[in-house]
């Protein structure tokens, strides 16, 4: 089915260990972002690509870094884990511009102990 | 920097009872973009408003956006179950949407 994937959906890490959160999307959308959601925050935006090659800072960047090889995929990296970085994490992806609106991934939810 | 406030946090309602969320931005918008979140699922889009004063209808929801396009609201007539969620309002560039906190809609028992 076309959509946006995330994985894993579950993870726990320790403090100061790294992983990759995987995103990939077949819609061919330009436009690839990651958010955090924290309980009564609403949505941060962590990072944005708007095309393969090209990655910019969103709103709360560090501690995660990001790539985009392929239109497909974006990837982020959580550098060393701190217990701050506790959140559900979503991958979403449009075409930019359109009006339909961000297509959302199902979620990583982490927990850093 | 730019911010959007969503009111109210909660809203508990009577199924068959009316619901309505704001949002004001502190800055004039391009866009502002609706969602709607199941509890433990993920955001799903409802519309995009960008004209000034534009009022868009999905069945039961009623969608405004604000002469000065600082504003906007979601109105839901007659609440059922299928309603219960939390609904997010997103306005800004298309690059870097900034969100309202959400407005948790729980129907009561």
């Amino acid at each position: 089915n076309a959509g946006v994937t995330q994985t894993p959906k579950f993870q726990v890490l320790k403090t100061g260990q790294s992983m990759t959160l995987q995103c990939a999307q077949d819609m061919n959308h330009e436009y690839m972002s990651w958010y955090r959601q924290d309980p009564g925050m609403g949505l941060r935006l962590i990072h944005y690509s708007v095309g393969a090659g090209i990655t910019d800072q969103g709103e709360v960047p560090n501690g995660y870094n990001v790539s985009r090889s392929t239109t497909e995929d974006f990837p982020l990296r959580l550098l060393s884990a701190a217990p701050s970085q506790t959140s559900v994490y979503f991958c979403a992806s449009s075409y930019a511009g359109s009006g339909t609106g961000y297509t959302f991934g199902s979620g990583t939810r982490l927990t850093v102990v | 920097g730019q911010q959007v406030m969503q009111i109210p946090q909660y809203q508990h309602v009577q199924e068959g009872e009316d619901f309505t969320t704001y949002c004001n931005s502190s800055t004039t918008l391009s866009n502002i973009q609706w969602y709607k979140q199941r509890p433990g699922g993920h955001p799903v889009f409802l519309i995009q408003l960008v004209k000034s004063g534009e009022v868009k209808k999905q069945k039961r929801l009623t969608f405004q956006f604000g002469e000065a396009k600082k504003n906007s609201s979601l109105h839901i007539t007659a609440t059922q179950t299928t309603d219960v969620g939390t609904y997010f309002c997103a306005g800004g560039s298309n690059y870097q949407l900034i969100w309202g906190a959400g407005t948790k809609l729980i129907i009561k028992p």
